[in-house]
């Protein structure tokens, strides 16, 4: 089954505490990107990756570093985490193969207190 | 900058009633636009997508959309909504060479039997 897979779903931590969130697709896509939904705000870009080794900011990359070792993960590291990175983060994989359409895992809920 | 704005905030509905939901998006050049739904505690599912050809886009659930340039519009529409309707629409327009998806902020629909 074609799918994107995040790990946790639920953290809850405390400020200045390292996290990683992990992502992982099964469908050999290029791209992968990770998102935050705020209420008010939808979904903002943190970080994509176009390949392997390759990354790039988004719209909201402060506080946050990504990797792309591997084509299939993409894991989303905080390394000091602070209260306002209370959200819920969508990582999302997308190629030539699927049209451009973006597959979006099941979404991380991470409150920091 | 390219942005994606969606003017209905929270709509709510009867079961039946018809349902349009704004999407105005502000940049020129390719255009390749998205709808997406969120139910509740769930992650975001295509609705639809138009990449070119056919203005009137129709998509899964009985959803459709409708491109129009000259007002930069791309409106969603459903003739008759249902109570499993209830979820978050997001309209979202693709930039960045394939890889990044500008979403607008939402708009909460709540179908009442």
């Amino acid at each position: 089954e074609a799918q994107v897979t995040q790990n946790p779903r639920y953290l809850i931590t405390v400020t200045g505490k390292k996290l990683t969130v992990t992502c992982s697709q099964n469908m050999n896509h290029e791209y992968m990107s990770w998102y935050r939904q705020d209420p008010g705000l939808g979904l903002r870009q943190i970080y994509y990756s176009m390949n392997v080794e390759v990354t790039d900011k988004g719209d909201v990359p402060e506080g946050y570093k990504v990797s792309r070792k591997e084509k299939r993960n993409f894991p989303l590291i905080l390394e000091s985490p602070s209260p306002n990175q209370t959200s819920l983060y969508f990582c999302a994989s997308s190629g030539l193969g699927s049209g451009y359409e973006q597959y979006f895992g099941p979404g991380t809920r991470l409150t920091v207190t | 900058a390219q942005s994606v704005s969606q003017h209905n905030h929270h709509v709510i509905l009867s079961e039946a009633a018809s349902l349009e939901l704004g999407c105005n998006y502000s940049y020129g050049g390719t255009v390749n636009l998205f709808w997406y739904v969120q139910y509740p505690g769930q992650h975001l599912q295509l609705l639809l997508k138009y990449f070119s050809g056919d203005p009137l886009v129709k998509g899964i659930k009985g959803f459709e959309a409708e491109f129009i340039k000259s007002k930069f519009s791309f409106n969603l529409r459903k003739p008759s909504v249902q109570w499993s309707d209830t979820a978050e629409y997001f309209c979202a327009g693709l930039t960045g060479g394939g890889n990044k998806l500008t979403f607008g902020t939402g708009t909460q629909l709540k179908v009442e039997l």
